[in-house]
C-alpha cells in the first residue's frame, strides 16, 4: 500500500464548476499535509497546507482534512482554463518523512 | 517569501561528464534541502535529503557516490551527477523547507545526456 493515494485521472471539469480532489494517507500518526500544483514540464508549487481537522479556505481553493478518516481534500471552486495541471498531494508523516501522492491531473473545459 | 532557485534551468552534456547543479533558498534560511527526480509522465521521486553540515540521507537505490550532494550553507546545495549517462537525462528539482516542514521548490534543472 503506497503511503499516499490520489486518483490519477484525468479529472475533467468544466469551467465555472467545482473540481474535488481527494487523497487518503496510511500513516495515523500524520501531522501536516499539503497540496501543491504542478504545471506540466513546471516544477510543484504550493497551494495550500493544512493541519488541523476541518476546512481552510484560500481564495478559490479549499482543503478539507479529516484525521479520522485519514482523508484530505482539495476543493477549486470556479475552476479556471489556468487550473488545468496536475495536484499533488503531499504529507508529513510521523517518521519525519515528506510523502508525495502520485498526482491528480485536472483539466478544465472551456 | 521562500523563493528558491536553481542554477542552471537546463543543461546539454555529453555522456561521461560531470554535471552540477545549484539550488540556493533566496530569502530564508533552509534547514533541510530535497532534490528529486521526475521522468517525464511520472510523479515525483526523492533521491536525497541534506541537512546543512551533515551529510546527505540518500534513498534507497540512489548513488551515493553517482550523485554527490553538499550542503555547504543554510542557504545552498548542490547535487553534481557524476559521468553522467543517458538514462541520467531527467528532471532535476530541489526544495527548501522551512518551519512546519512546508517544502518549497525551485523551478527545477532539465538534463539531457548525449
Amino acid at each position: 500500500q503506497k503511503e499516499v493515494e490520489q486518483n490519477s485521472g484525468p479529472l475533467s471539469v468544466p469551467e465555472g464548476a467545482i473540481a474535488s480532489l481527494n487523497c487518503t494517507y496510511s500513516d495515523r500518526g500524520s501531522q501536516s499535509f499539503f497540496w501543491y500544483r504542478q504545471y506540466s514540464g513546471k516544477s510543484p508549487e504550493l497551494i495550500m497546507f493544512i493541519y488541523s481537522n476541518g476546512d481552510k479556505e484560500d481564495g478559490r481553493f479549499t482543503a478539507q482534512l479529516n484525521k479520522a478518516s485519514q482523508y484530505v481534500s482539495l476543493l477549486i471552486r470556479d475552476s479556471q482554463p489556468s487550473d488545468s495541471a496536475t495536484y499533488l498531494c503531499a504529507v508529513y508523516d510521523s517518521w519525519g518523512k515528506f510523502q508525495f501522492g502520485a498526482g491528480t491531473q485536472v483539466v478544465v473545459t472551456p | 517569501g521562500a523563493v528558491v532557485s536553481q542554477h542552471p534551468s537546463r543543461v546539454i552534456c555529453k555522456s561521461g561528464t560531470s554535471v552540477k547543479i545549484e539550488c540556493r533558498s533566496l530569502d530564508f534560511q533552509a534547514t533541510t534541502m530535497f532534490w528529486y527526480r521526475q521522468f517525464p509522465k511520472q510523479s515525483l521521486m526523492l533521491m536525497a535529503t541534506s541537512n546543512e553540515g551533515s551529510k546527505a540521507t540518500y534513498e534507497q537505490g540512489v548513488e551515493k557516490d553517482k550523485f554527490l550532494i553538499n550542503h555547504a550553507s543554510l542557504t545552498l546545495s548542490t547535487l553534481t551527477v557524476t559521468s553522467a549517462h543517458p538514462e541520467d537525462s531527467s528532471f532535476y528539482i530541489c526544495s527548501a523547507s522551512v518551519v512546519q516542514e512546508t517544502q518549497y521548490f525551485g523551478p527545477g534543472t532539465r538534463l539531457l545526456v548525449l
